[in-house]
């Protein structure tokens, strides 16, 4: 079974930009969670959508947002980006079920000039 | 969630057994331990969790105490690929990780 993919692996922006990141769950889980990584702050969660609904929410500026589809792929959207956004940006995905063990994807790795 | 705490760096030799400890002092009695390790900025792989019972997979064995206050996990033989950021997170019935800064694991040859 194909793991989570995510695209694109890398991305470059500029200040003021806004960027669109793509998550593919694995096959058959309906839970996707986002989670943003920095040097200075580690791993840390943004949100985590299940049935196109999101269902929890990290401490994040409304700037970062996200959405999931009825095949349960999610793309999460940073709009006008700032310097401290450079990240590694991780999706995750799990069953049905909160609490289901969570399977991580490669990451997007961002960065903003 | 509650929180845990482990040491920040380990070494380890190339074929010994890697045993890489974890304090949860104040879990809740629905809260799991999890561990997940992540190699060089990759995705961070799950390897194994628990919530009494020791459990074991073919990546690691867990043992959590009695007392549910600390838990150890253990690499049986410890390869050059098992260099890692380790984590060890308590969860409870949510989605929502909540990562520490975790053990940085050097194997040597």
């Amino acid at each position: 079974k194909a793991g989570v993919t995510q695209t694109p692996r890398y991305l470059i922006k500029t200040r003021g930009q806004q960027v669109t990141l793509s998550c593919s769950p694995i096959s058959g889980h309906r839970s996707v969670s986002w989670y943003q990584q920095t040097p200075g702050q580690g791993l840390q969660f943004l949100f985590e959508y299940f049935s196109e609904t999101q269902r929890n929410k990290g401490n994040f500026p409304g700037r970062f947002s996200g959405r999931q589809f009825s095949n349960s792929r999610s793309e999460m959207n940073v709009s006008t980006l700032e310097l401290g956004d450079s990240a590694l940006y991780l999706c995750a995905s799990s069953l049905i079920e909160t609490g289901e063990t969570q399977y991580f994807g490669p990451g997007t790795r961002l960065l903003v000039l | 969630d509650a929180k845990t705490t482990q040491p920040t760096s380990m070494d380890c030799a190339e074929g010994r057994a890697a045993n890489l400890p974890c304090n949860h002092s104040t879990i809740s009695g629905n809260e799991y331990v999890y561990w997940y390790r992540q190699i060089h900025s990759q995705g961070p792989q799950y390897i194994i969790h628990g919530l009494k019972n020791n459990e074991t997979n073919e990546m690691a064995s867990l043992i959590i105490t009695e007392d549910r206050k600390s838990s150890t996990l253990i690499l049986p033989h410890a390869t050059l690929r098992d260099t890692a950021v380790y984590y060890c997170i308590v969860r409870g019935n949510t989605d929502k990780l909540i990562f520490g800064t975790g053990t940085r694991l050097q194997v040597f040859p």
